[in-house]
Formats: structure tokens, C-alpha cells, sequence
């Protein structure tokens, strides 16, 4: 059963810097990309960026100069940095497992496993 | 960046119902890689749909995906109570996934 447990800071002063990890079980764990994603309180989804087993990262460029992903798979854990937080940050933020290749329907499978949501609020 | 437009906004429904929720991105959007998900307060989106019409694991038959290029559609046959949530639709075809802004099914 994959489970994705998440953990860190819920708040922060602007200009401090966020740090969540992500706890995963999973036998597969090398076998996807795993995402983060922040949602801002009653608003939408917004992609964070994904990292591999391998460490090889992909970020959403509008976060890109602030936001750093990195993966310990000894521990299969997932960690999140982003620095110089504002208000604009505050926001439900989650893991996530994928994308992963879908061998059964030969396609990408994209978020189905989600951690909990770690609630970040910036205020000073 | 693919922009992902979600209508209606909102869709007052009663349960049995047949629920239709449409997403149109700007661009094709590649290989069908694109997926809806249900989202309700309190818990973190559920897959629903990917690859435009494949249902993830344990998503009831009353769930179903269609389209392809730059418009899709997710439509619930039969609403039942719990049901009733906010959906979102994601392409995940490019460098830059992105989220439509949600379709609220809200009972009427």
C-alpha cells in the first residue's frame, strides 16, 4: 500500500525559508517522479516541481530561483526548500507520487498517491 | 505554458443527475496526457481520469473521460452524494503541468 506522510513548519515569517519533507512507502518508489504541489487557501492547484530517485528535478519557472527539491532514497524521502517566503506563499502544500508509466494502458499515470497537506501560512 | 479553462464554474445539480464538466486548453495537448481530479474540502485531490479516458484504480463506472487535442470532458452518469465536490482538469504533456481552476458540483 503506498502512503505519502508529510511533515514541516506551518508558519513562517516573510523572508524565512520553507523546508517540508515527505515520507513515502512504497515498493515502486524508483520507479516514478514524485511532485510537489501547492494550493492556496480556497483556490486551485498549482505545480511545484517533480524529482526523481536520481535526484534529477524539474521546476515550474516561476518558482525556479526559490525552490529546490531533493530526494534521500535510502530513506525514500522527499524534501521541499523554498526561500525568501512571502504572503503570496501561504498555501495547503502536498507530495505526490508521479508521473509514472502505466504498463497496463501504455501511458503515463500522473498524481494518484497524495500526502496529507502540510497548511504553510507566511505572516509576519 | 498550456492554460487550462474550466466551464461552468459552477454546476447546481441534484443527486442522479448526469453531470457534464468540460476543460479546453490553449494548446493540443500531446499523447492525451491529461487527467481530471476530484477534489472534496478537507482532503487532497483523487485521480479520477488520466490519459484523457482511462479510470485510476477503484474510480466507480460512472465516472468517464472523452476528447482529445484541445478539449475534453469528464461526465458523472449518475450523481451520487458524494459526488458533489470541486473537479479539476491537468495536462501533464508538457514541461510544465498545469490545473484548470476547478469546476464546483454543487447540489441544487
Amino acid at each position: 500500500q503506498v502512503q505519502l506522510q508529510q511533515w514541516g513548519a506551518g508558519l513562517l515569517k516573510p523572508s524565512e525559508t520553507l523546508s517540508l519533507t515527505c515520507a513515502v512507502e512504497d515498493d515502486s518508489f524508483s520507479g516514478y517522479f514524485w511532485t510537489w504541489i501547492r494550493q492556496p487557501p480556497g483556490k486551485g492547484l498549482e505545480w511545484i516541481g517533480e524529482i526523481n530517485h536520481l535526484g534529477s528535478a524539474n521546476y515550474n519557472p516561476s518558482l525556479k530561483s526559490r525552490v529546490t527539491l531533493f530526494v534521500d532514497k535510502s530513506k525514500k524521502h522527499l524534501s521541499l526548500n523554498l526561500t525568501s517566503m512571502t504572503a503570496a506563499d501561504t498555501a495547503l502544500y502536498y507530495c505526490a507520487r508521479g508521473p509514472g508509466y502505466d504498463h497496463v494502458w501504455g501511458t503515463y499515470r500522473p498524481l494518484d498517491h497524495w500526502g496529507q497537506g502540510i497548511l504553510v501560512t507566511v505572516s509576519s | 505554458e498550456i492554460v487550462l479553462t474550466q466551464s461552468p464554474g459552477t454546476l447546481s445539480l441534484s443527486p442522479g443527475d448526469r453531470a457534464t464538466l468540460s476543460c479546453r486548453a490553449s494548446q493540443s495537448v500531446s499523447n492525451n496526457y491529461f487527467a481530471w481530479y476530484q477534489q472534496i474540502p478537507g482532503q487532497p485531490p483523487r485521480l479520477l481520469i488520466y490519459g484523457a479516458s482511462n479510470r485510476a484504480t477503484g474510480i466507480p463506472d460512472r465516472f468517464g473521460g472523452s476528447g482529445s487535442g484541445t478539449d475534453f470532458t469528464l461526465t458523472i452518469t449518475r450523481l451520487e452524494p458524494e459526488d458533489f465536490a470541486v473537479y479539476y482538469c491537468q495536462q501533464y504533456a508538457s514541461s510544465l503541468p498545469t490545473f484548470g481552476q476547478g469546476t464546483k458540483v454543487e447540489i441544487k
